[in-house]
């Protein structure tokens, strides 16, 4: 099984800091690792796909990037309405398996 | 621009069985995405439990494959999960997701329904 170590679990910022959150991969899964936004009782939102593509819709200061199997994701300018959970999900195919980081608290 | 909405009993008793659907709008069950169910317990991270596609062709979490149950009804516009002999265990947010196939992302999400499992 491929396993997802997101850190930190806990982060707390300021409007208009930059803050970057980390994941970790157990094998190689070459940029199959998407990035999403949740806020409390809402469905999670897609920010990134394929390790550093922006979603449409999402602003540009959300920003993906990947080196071997560490793939971060980079808030720049951090808005009112970026305090939130954010989290890693990686999927393979064959055979099926999809997995998610732990997720990381950001707050003010 | 297309919405899922997840529906069901909130309270389920020990070693019965949970019944979820999810509703499709804004557009149709169609081929190029694959339907699935996440949940997330309380306290843990999300934990994928199966997916569908439109041809009703199915695949489960190997975990709980010999619980669960995903189906498909294209003329209602919505697809259903089925969770046999439920435990405590088995109590949490229970989500519904369209992944792009080609992307392997998720890119629409229902709000989520909590079930609670006890007597």
């Amino acid at each position: 099984d491929i396993q997802l170590t997101q850190s930190p679990s806990f982060l707390s910022a300021s409007v208009g800091d930059r803050v970057t959150i980390t994941c970790r991969t157990s094998q190689d899964i070459n940029t199959d690792l998407a990035w999403y936004q949740q806020h409390p009782g809402k469905g999670p939102k897609l920010l990134i796909y394929g390790a550093s593509t922006l979603q449409a819709g999402v602003p540009s200061r959300f920003s993906g990037s990947r080196s071997g199997g560490e793939f971060t994701l980079t808030i720049s300018g951090l808005q009112p309405e970026d305090f939130a959970t954010y989290f890693c999900q990686q999927r393979n195919s064959y055979p099926p398996e999809i997995t998610f980081g732990q997720g990381t608290r950001l707050e003010i | 621009q297309l919405q899922l909405q997840e529906s069901g009993s909130g309270l389920v008793k020990p070693s019965q069985t949970l019944s979820l659907t999810c509703e499709v709008s804004g557009g149709s069950i169609i081929g190029g995405y694959s339907y699935f169910w996440i949940r997330q317990p309380p306290g843990k991270h999300l934990e994928w439990i199966g997916y569908t596609f439109y041809t009703g062709a199915a695949d489960y979490n190997p975990s709980l494959k010999s619980r669960v149950t995903i189906s498909v009804d294209r003329a209602k516009n919505q697809f259903s999960l089925e969770l046999k002999s439920v435990t405590a265990a088995d109590t949490a947010v229970y989500y519904c997701a369209r992944e792009i196939v080609r992307l392997k992302a998720f890119d629409i999400w229902g709000p989520g329904t909590l079930v609670t499992v006890s007597s």
